[in-house]
């Protein structure tokens, strides 16, 4: 089973600022890798996929970057709606497993 | 638009069974590998398993196998997540997702379902 980590665990942000997040793999998931927000009490939905391609809906200030082990999501001047948890997934080999998330909250 | 629309909250007691539902529309169900992840209260997504609902072909998670069941009902474009004796550890929410490429086992999840609540207490 490939092993996912995120760092930070929580990074706190100013409004306006920007925000790097981190991801790794403990073996290379080429770039079969996706981004996903989740907002409290609200289903995850999909920001990035293929490590580095926005979907459909994604605002241009979320960029994924990375390939082989490790990833980067990087939020250019945060708006209120960013605040929120942040996971990353593989889909390079079964099972598909997840990050335990990046919180993003307001500093 | 294609949606993924998931059974209401649960309550059962412990060894009871349960099954829930995401009923898919918008697109051709056959085609897209469908998951289920858990998120247990205040954790992270944990990815369950999934299935083609083409020719029923699953994967599990190997530290959930065999403790709950994947299926499809192709003729309502419906996924299934099933549990035979449920313990107070079953407890979280329960998202089903859709493979956003068709066919392909490597693929991102897109959309999700809204999410069913499942609480197992005696």
């Amino acid at each position: 089973e490939i092993v996912m980590t995120q760092s930070p665990a929580t990074l706190s942000v100013s409004p306006g600022e920007s925000a790097t997040l981190s991801c790794r793999a403990s073996h290379s998931v080429y770039s079969n890798l996706a981004w996903y927000q989740q907002q409290p009490g609200q289903a995850p939905r999909l920001l990035i996929s293929g490590a580095s391609s926005r979907a459909t809906g994604t605002p241009g200030r979320f960029a994924g970057s990375g390939s082989g082990t490790d990833f980067t999501l990087t939020i250019s001047s945060l708006q209120s709606e960013d605040f929120a948890v942040y996971y990353c997934q593989q889909y390079s080999k079964w099972p598909h497993t997840f990050g335990p998330g990046t919180k993003v909250e307001i500093k | 638009e294609v949606l993924l629309v998931q059974s209401g909250a649960e309550v059962r007691k412990p060894g009871e069974t349960l099954k829930i539902s995401c009923r898919a529309s918008g697109y051709n169900f056959n085609n897209h590998w469908v998951g289920w992840v858990r998120q247990m209260p205040g954790k992270g997504l944990e990815w369950m398993g999934i299935i083609y609902p083409g020719d029923s072909e699953t994967r599990y998670s190997p530290s959930l196998q065999g403790q709950v069941t994947i299926s499809v009902d192709k003729s309502i474009s419906t996924a299934y997540l099933q549990w035979n004796s449920l313990t107070a550890s079953d407890s979280a929410m329960y998202y089903c997702a859709r493979h956003r490429m068709q066919y392909g086992e490597y693929s991102s999840f897109d959309p999700w379902g809204q999410g069913t609540l499942v609480i197992v207490s005696s």
